[in-house]
C-alpha cells in the first residue's frame, strides 16, 4: 500500500512562470516529508524538506507547503527555469529505521 | 569525489542469468539500500541495512538477495533473473538514525530478455 502518492505523473509549464507539484499521504504519524529531484542518467538529489510542525518551508525559488488535516503537501518552484525540468518525487519515513517511501514521481518539463 | 558508486552501471541478462550489483560508499554512513525505479512506480524499496552486520526486507524483496560486506559495501543478488526485474536499481546510504541526508548512486539500468 503506497503511503505517499503523487497522482500527476506530468506538468508542462513556461519558463517564468510557477510550477505547482502535489503530494498525498496516508500515515498521520509521518513527521517531516522531502523532496527529491532527479535528472536522467543521475540519482535522486535531495531539494528541500519540511517538518510536521511547520506548514511552510522555504529555500530560494522553491517552497514546500503542508496541510496536515488534508495530509498535503506542494512544492512550488518560482520562477520556473529550464534547468529545473527533472522528475521529482515526494518522500516520508515510513516503516521503522528511518526508511524513505517515496511517491511515484511528477515529471517536469519547462518551455523556453 | 566522495558519494555512492555503483557498478555496472549497464547490464543486459537472460532469464534465468544471475548477476551481483555492487555499490560502495566512502562516508562512513552507517545505513545502505537498495531501491527500484519504474515507470509510474517510483522508486520502492528492495532492501536496506540500517547498520553494519544487519539486512532487512523492503517493500519488494522477492527474487532478491543482499550481503552487507563490510560498512562500505551493500551488494544486490539476482539469483534468476526474469523479465519483470528490467529496471533502474539505485543504491543510498544515509548516516544512522535519520532519512535526512539519504545520498544517491547513479544507477545501474538492467535489462532482462
Amino acid at each position: 500500500d503506497q503511503q505517499v502518492k503523487q497522482n500527476s505523473p506530468s506538468l508542462s509549464v513556461q519558463e517564468g512562470r510557477i510550477s505547482i507539484l502535489n503530494c498525498d499521504y496516508t500515515n498521520s504519524m509521518f513527521d517531516y516529508f522531502l523532496w527529491y529531484k532527479k535528472y536522467p542518467a543521475e540519482g535522486p538529489t535531495f531539494l528541500i524538506s519540511i517538518s510536521s510542525i511547520k506548514d511552510k518551508n522555504e529555500d530560494g525559488r522553491f517552497t514546500v507547503f503542508l496541510n496536515k488535516s488534508a495530509k498535503h503537501l506542494s512544492l512550488h518552484i518560482v520562477p520556473s527555469q529550464p534547468g529545473d525540468s527533472a522528475v521529482y518525487f515526494c518522500a516520508a519515513p515510513g516503516g521503522g529505521d528511518y526508511k524513505l517511501s517515496f511517491g511515484a514521481g511528477t515529471t517536469v518539463t519547462v518551455r523556453a | 569525489n566522495a558519494g555512492v558508486t555503483q557498478t555496472p552501471k549497464f547490464q543486459v541478462l537472460k532469464t534465468g542469468q544471475s548477476m551481483t550489483l555492487q555499490c560502495a560508499q566512502d562516508m562512513n554512513h552507517n545505513s545502505m539500500y537498495w531501491y527500484r525505479q519504474d515507470p509510474g512506480m517510483g522508486l520502492r524499496l528492495i532492501y536496506y541495512s540500517a547498520s553494519e552486520g544487519t539486512t532487512d526486507k523492503g517493500e519488494v524483496p522477492n527474487g532478491y538477495n543482499v550481503s552487507r560486506l563490510n560498512k562500505r559495501e551493500f551488494s544486490l543478488r539476482l539469483e534468476s533473473a526474469a523479465p519483470s526485474q528490467t529496471s533502474v536499481y539505485f543504491c543510498a546510504s544515509s548516516a544512522f538514525g535519520t532519512s535526512y541526508g539519504y545520498t544517491f548512486g547513479s544507477g545501474t539500468r538492467l535489462t532482462v530478455v
